[in-house]
């Protein structure tokens, strides 16, 4: 069975402050997705990462794909309060056609 | 562009009672479809996926089925609600290519209470 960690459970910060969530597995996934969802709302997909090694950047978001493919990092430079959120990763299973989601990082930036 | 419907937006039902939530994906053909149920402020748990009409895959024993009678529709169902199966349940979509999906877009949820 494919698992996703995520660390920290939560996080509260203060406006401006930098962060970094992670996202860790024992199994290599053919992709990593990272999503924010806000209270009583669906889950909206922030970046997918495929290659490992791989760097995207997303304003103020900095995602890496491990070097393996079993982990992830997300990190945050100068959080603002619109950053506040539950952050979901997500890994393909071995079947190719269904997604493995980790418990999630929830963050709360203070103004 | 693709969109992504599903109602109720919240339900408060009786121990015992039927369920129906329904998800309807606009702009695409043959996505594959999932229904997950996320625990409060957690993870999500995958319930029913389907990468075709009529072809619905169970990941956890429960008391909900799920079908696909059209190709953009997917329904959750229940004959007899328990209190258990109060959550927020989310469906979602990736697109089908035959090759390995890459993300899912995902409904606005459904706030379900079993009273």
């Amino acid at each position: 069975t494919q698992l996703l960690e995520q660390s920290p459970q939560f996080l509260s910060i203060q406006e401006g402050e930098n962060l970094t969530v992670y996202c860790n597995s024992s199994s290599v996934f053919s992709s990593l997705q990272w999503y924010r969802q806000e209270p009583g709302e669906g889950p909206v997909l922030l970046v997918t990462v495929v290659t490992g090694g791989e760097v995207k950047k997303l304003k103020r978001l900095t995602f890496q794909f491990g070097d393996a493919r079993k982990d992830s990092s997300l990190h945050i430079t100068a959080a603002q309060p619109g950053d506040t959120g539950l952050y979901l990763c997500a890994g393909v299973d071995n079947y190719g056609q269904n997604f493995v989601f980790g418990p999630g990082t929830r963050l709360s930036v203070l103004p | 562009s693709q969109t992504i419907h599903q109602w109720p937006a919240t339900l408060v039902q009786p121990v015992g009672s039927p369920l129906s939530l329904e998800c309807t994906v606009e702009g695409t053909s043959n996505p594959n479809l999932y229904w997950y149920r996320q625990a409060a402020g957690r993870g999500l748990q995958l319930l029913f996926y389907s990468v075709g009409i009529g072809q619905i895959s169970s990941e956890v024993p429960q008391n909900l089925s799920a079908s696909r009678p059209q190709d953009r529709q997917f329904i959750l169902s229940s004959k007899k609600l328990l209190l258990s199966d109060s959550g927020f349940y989310l469906c979602a979509w990736s697109p089908n290519s035959g090759l390995l999906v890459t993300e899912a877009f995902f409904g606005q949820g459904t706030r379900l209470t079993v009273v």
